[in-house]
């Protein structure tokens, strides 16, 4: 079965710390994993894709195909990171397959 | 330029009454999506389309019906709600699967 998992429903940080967020997936076949953000009173928006192996906003992700894992993760937490993030995976037919999300909170 | 936008924004039902969702995109985007966000659930698929008059069934199609008439419009339809329904409605549209545009959610609660 395909299916994300975000263990961590609210993850709190301090200002300047170093931030990792966990995304564990289970796919048959070759997975494409996206992370996707939603600031206070904006809409949902794509951060980043595995496959362009960029860093958006400081954050980064390497996907893990031995421990299937997709984590974001930034070196220095800003208290504007605070955000719902949730980590998709491409399903069969077009579509994503998200997480339950994580709620990111940094502290000044 | 609006992007994706929903109609109506907020809704309250009685159990057994149907409504329909308005999602619109000016963006000219093959593909659309209906889910619903509850605590703790996430995002869950509900219906999708692949082009205009196209749709297929998500993770959680029971109860809701869907249609794709113009490539511009993708319907969400109640035919009977339940409480089970409550919930926030997201729509989104994108030129890929992967590249969604997500409106700004429908607040639905069923009485």
């Amino acid at each position: 079965a395909q299916r994300v998992t975000q263990p961590e429903k609210l993850l709190s940080v301090f200002k300047g710390a170093p931030v990792e967020l966990k995304c564990n997936y289970s796919y048959s076949g070759s997975p494409e994993l996206f992370w996707y953000v939603q600031y206070s009173r904006q809409r949902l928006q794509l951060l980043l894709r595995h496959i362009s192996r960029e860093s958006i906003k400081g954050f980064t992700a390497d996907l893990n195909k031995g421990e299937t894992s997709f984590h974001l993760k930034k070196p220095f937490a800003q208290e504007e990171d605070s955000a719902m993030y949730y980590c998709a995976l491409s399903g069969s037919g077009g579509k994503l397959i998200f997480g339950q999300g994580t709620e990111l909170s940094v502290k000044p | 330029n609006a992007g994706v936008t929903q109609t109506p924004k907020f809704r309250v039902l009685k159990t057994g009454q149907s409504m329909t969702l308005l999602c619109a995109q000016d963006m000219n985007h093959e593909y659309m999506y209906w889910y619903r966000q509850d605590p703790g659930m996430g995002l869950r698929l509900i219906h999708y389309s692949v082009g205009e008059g196209t749709t297929a069934k998500g993770e959680v199609p029971d109860g809701y019906n869907v249609s794709r008439l113009k490539k511009q419009n993708f319907l969400l339809g109640l035919e009977s709600a339940a409480p089970s329904q409550t919930s926030v409605y997201f729509c989104a549209g994108g030129p890929t699967y992967y590249e969604q545009y997500f409106g700004p959610g429908t607040r639905l609660t069923v009485t």
